[in-house]
Order: structure tokens, then sequence, then C-alpha cells
């Protein structure tokens, strides 16, 4: 299978701890998002990487994220001192193209966050 | 006022009938279109994809767009039990080096197609 990747699926954790999260986007995509989605909600933009440069960032990435793309190939998003709100599903996508696009993103799996 | 407007539903319809979902939009640089299925628990699935305004068709699947309007529409035709999911409408600006083809998405439509 050769689309986006992402593990892991599902994540239950305490209160306070650190969590990882890992994408491996299509081969040949070189631009990559991060979304969040709670029940219910439609998906909400995190952060962008277009190869290794994280180029936006949403207000909702507080502090306490941190996303990177080493060498413009997975990406990992990282959640420290997780809380209670951060209950939700993870949403990696990637797109194709240069300069340009057609805004057509490949979404992953996602992953599921359980703080609690 | 959300960006995206998209009734949440249930939206409950017998099989074989056509599905009628829809979403409006405020900010007026949007013009990439695209509909989404997702089902529970799953990432979302790009169904349609559709660029300004007009009309696209796919097998069973119709996308209509009406910039003047802002409001956006996806039919299913002869709809099945399986069409049962969440459907996410979702639109871009023109690309730009610091947001790429960032996404905004409305809240999602839930379809149940009745066997």
């Amino acid at each position: 299978d050769t689309g986006v990747s992402q593990d892991p699926r599902h994540k239950i954790t305490k209160r306070g701890q650190n969590v990882t999260f890992r994408c491996d986007p299509i081969s040949e995509h070189n631009r990559l998002y991060w979304y969040r989605q709670t029940l219910g909600q439609g998906p909400e933009f995190l952060t962008y990487f277009q190869n290794e440069a994280q180029l936006e960032k949403s207000r909702l990435l507080s502090d306490r994220f941190s996303a990177e793309r080493p060498k413009g190939s997975f990406s990992t998003l990282e959640i420290q001192r997780t809380e209670q709100g951060d209950s939700a599903m993870y949403l990696c996508a990637s797109s194709p193209g240069g300069e340009g696009g057609t805004g057509e993103l490949f979404f992953g799996e996602g992953s599921r966050l359980t703080v609690l | 006022q959300k960006e995206v407007e998209q009734d949440p539903g249930p939206l409950s319809v017998p099989e074989g009938a056509i599905v009628s979902l829809n979403c409006t939009y405020s900010n007026s640089a949007f013009q990439y279109f695209m509909w989404y299925r997702q089902y529970s628990r799953k990432g979302p699935e790009l169904l349609m994809y559709t660029y300004s305004s007009g009309n696209k068709e796919d097998g069973r699947f119709t996308a209509q767009v009406d910039k003047s309007s802002k409001y956006i529409s996806l039919f299913i035709r002869d709809s099945q039990p399986s069409d049962s999911a969440t459907y996410l409408c979702a639109m871009s600006a023109k690309w730009n080096k610091a947001a790429g083809n960032k996404l905004t998405f409305g809240g999602g439509t839930r379809v149940l197609v009745k066997p």
C-alpha cells in the first residue's frame, strides 16, 4: 500500500505524559499537513511542511506541541504534558507538487489519542 | 461564524434515493472545492475535486460549485447502504508558499442509507 501511513493508530495515555505520532507520506509527495479532528467536527489545520521546512503553524498548536519533518520524509508530532482536551484524532495528509498545486490532500487513517 | 458551514445531519434516506449535501462558505478567496467521505474511526477519503464554479460528475457522484452564491453541493445517485458515512466538504484558496494548499473543512454531514 502506497498511501499515507500513521502510527500508532490509537494511543491511550495519562494526563501529563508525552506522546509522539509518526506519519509517513506518499513517497513522491513533498507537502505534509497535520490536522486535528474532535468528535463530530471537521478536521482543523495544525501545521504544514514543504519538504523539511515547517512553513505555517495554527494558533491551535500550543507550545506543548512540536512537529518535525527531518530530511523531508516522515514527520512526527509530539505533544508534551498531555491534557484531556488533547483527546482527538490526529490526521496526517500529503500532497504532491512544487509551485502551485490543486489542493487535493490525501489523508492517512489517523492516530486517535485518548488522555485519561 | 465559521468560514465553512455544513448541516451536521443525520440525513437518513432509503436505499436508491438521491442524497443531497451542501455547504456554504464566506471566504471569497476559496478556489478549490473538495468532498471527502469519512467512515467511523477512519481517515477522510477524497471523493470529488472541483476547481472554481461548475459541475463535475464521477459515476454516481455529482459535485456542483456556485461561487457567486458561495455554495457547493454533492449529489449521490442510487444511494447504497455502503454510502453511509460522514461527508465533509473542504476548500482552499490559491496555493501560496507559506500555507501550501491548506484546507478548511465543514463540520461534516452524517448520512445513513437504509436498506
